[in-house]
């Protein structure tokens, strides 16, 4: 069966820092990887989603870049974190099947200080 | 610009009783609709889903509705338990979009009052 694995669960990171954010699947391949954001009050908000390795899109623009050097790795990064990057962060990933459920990682909870 | 909407951030509903998410959508192109729980500091696991070709679907206590014309869907939970007290997400994504990419609305609260 699928899984997916998202870490690190917790992070605190000072202002400017860099970020590093890993989620990888297994169980499946060529999986479309998606990376959301929960921030308060404003429900889950699609960052970044890829359909195969190097292929990324970007929903919002943000402080945040999104990598996929292999075909069930997905990484969330920053160069210099902001205040305003602090919420919780989900990867998830969907089959190439059309309607149907994303499944969801464990997330992070990333506070910048 | 929030297409799917939950105008209900939290809901409390004794045990036993019925519990009624509602969620609002403004994409005319959204043609399925999933509903997701959430507990603290997990991610959401999804709990059932509606395909724009139907008005209703069941699972267990869980019951989706959409009325299409009014953009519109409810989540039924009946009877509500304990367990059931959770943030839940509605969700809606477009087949015309090549891939399942979800658009999320803010969430509801629910406790569930023993």
């Amino acid at each position: 069966s699928q899984t997916i694995h998202q870490w690190p669960a917790t992070l605190v990171q000072p202002v400017g820092s860099p970020l590093s954010l890993e989620c990888t699947v297994e169980g499946t391949s060529n999986p479309n990887l998606y990376w959301y954001r929960q921030a308060a009050g404003r429900g889950l908000q699609l960052l970044f989603y890829s359909v195969g390795i190097g292929q990324i899109s970007s929903e919002v623009p943000q402080n945040l870049s999104a990598s996929r050097p292999q075909d069930r790795q997905f990484i969330l990064s920053s160069k210099k974190l902001l205040l305003s990057d602090s919420g919780f962060y989900l990867c998830a990933w969907g089959g190439y099947v059309i309607n149907t459920e994303a499944f969801f990682g464990q997330g992070t909870r990333l506070t910048v200080v | 610009d929030q297409q799917v909407k939950q105008n209900s951030p939290s809901l409390s509903v004794q045990e036993g009783r019925i519990s009624i998410l509602n969620c609002d959508y403004t994409n005319s192109m959204f043609d399925y609709f999933l509903w997701y729980k959430k507990y603290p500091a997990e991610g959401p696991t999804f709990l059932i889903s509606i395909s724009s070709i139907k008005d209703k679907n069941e699972d267990g206590r869980f019951t989706v509705f959409l009325n299409k014309s009014a953009k519109h869907l409810s989540l039924h939970i009946v009877p509500s338990q304990p367990g059931d007290s959770a943030v839940y997400f509605c969700a809606a994504s477009a087949s015309n979009f090549g891939n399942e990419k979800l658009t999320f609305g803010t969430g509801t609260r629910l406790t569930i009052i023993p």
